[in-house]
């Protein structure tokens, strides 16, 4: 019944690998998010996706990518692992819209990713 | 580039005290909405606010939108010790983008 789903819950990987975290929402929403939650709690939106579409994209290192397979999913893949990338991820989602800014937002439970 | 501020960082309160955090933009907000993140937790939404100078409560909590538009607040009155987290203030600049204020961390002392 979870609204929107990450997995894994927790990730500890080495400098220099690729990983993964996979994002499900059963809420029909529209517009799914991925954010950044630093050591300081700051958060930060990377990217959004509308119906596929990307429609923002936060001057992210490339290394990261948002995969949607449909819209109901919104993966991110990192490649080469740094040590600055350790946080929480947070997967989110909302209706939607002409602006997907002006709809509620909800969030995963997020993804605690440890660079050794 | 659009910034949102915050303050205070922290504030500890002793349980049935009130509670104000202010949230402050660099420009002119469509929207604003704010989210309660327990520790360990993940950002909840509680409230979205629209209209220029728009209060809106729910039980404890009240919730003040600016007449500019720049500006908001959160009041807590008496609180509980289930208010303890940090809420986050979120702002749309009229869809160009939506940035979090950096949020204030609440304790509160039983």
């Amino acid at each position: 019944d979870t609204a929107v789903s990450q997995t894994p819950k927790y990730l500890v990987t080495q400098m220099g690998n690729d990983k993964s975290i996979k994002c499900e929402q059963n809420l029909g929403h529209d517009t799914m998010y991925w954010y950044k939650q630093d050591s300081k709690k700051f958060l930060k939106i990377m990217f959004s996706y509308n119906n596929k579409e990307l429609i923002i994209n936060e001057t992210v290192p490339n290394r990261f990518s948002p995969k949607s397979p449909d819209k109901a999913h919104l993966n991110l893949h990192i490649n080469s692992l740094e040590l600055g990338d350790s946080a929480v991820y947070f997967c989110a989602s909302s209706p939607g819209g002409w602006s997907a800014y002006n709809q509620p937002q909800h969030f995963g439970d997020g993804t605690r990713l440890s660079i050794l | 580039g659009q910034q949102v501020m915050q303050i205070p960082q922290y504030q500890h309160v002793q349980e049935g005290e009130d509670f104000t955090t202010y949230c402050n933009s660099s420009t002119t907000l469509s929207n604003i909405q704010w989210y309660k993140q327990r520790p360990g937790g993940h950002p909840v939404f509680l409230i979205q606010l629209v209209k220029s100078g728009e209060v809106k409560k729910q039980k404890r909590l009240t919730f003040q939108f600016g007449e500019a538009k720049k500006n908001s607040s959160l009041h807590i009155t008496a609180t509980q010790t289930t208010d303890v987290g940090t809420y986050f203030c979120a702002g749309d600049n009229y869809g160009q983008n939506f940035v979090f204020g950096p949020g204030t961390r609440l304790s509160v002392l039983p």
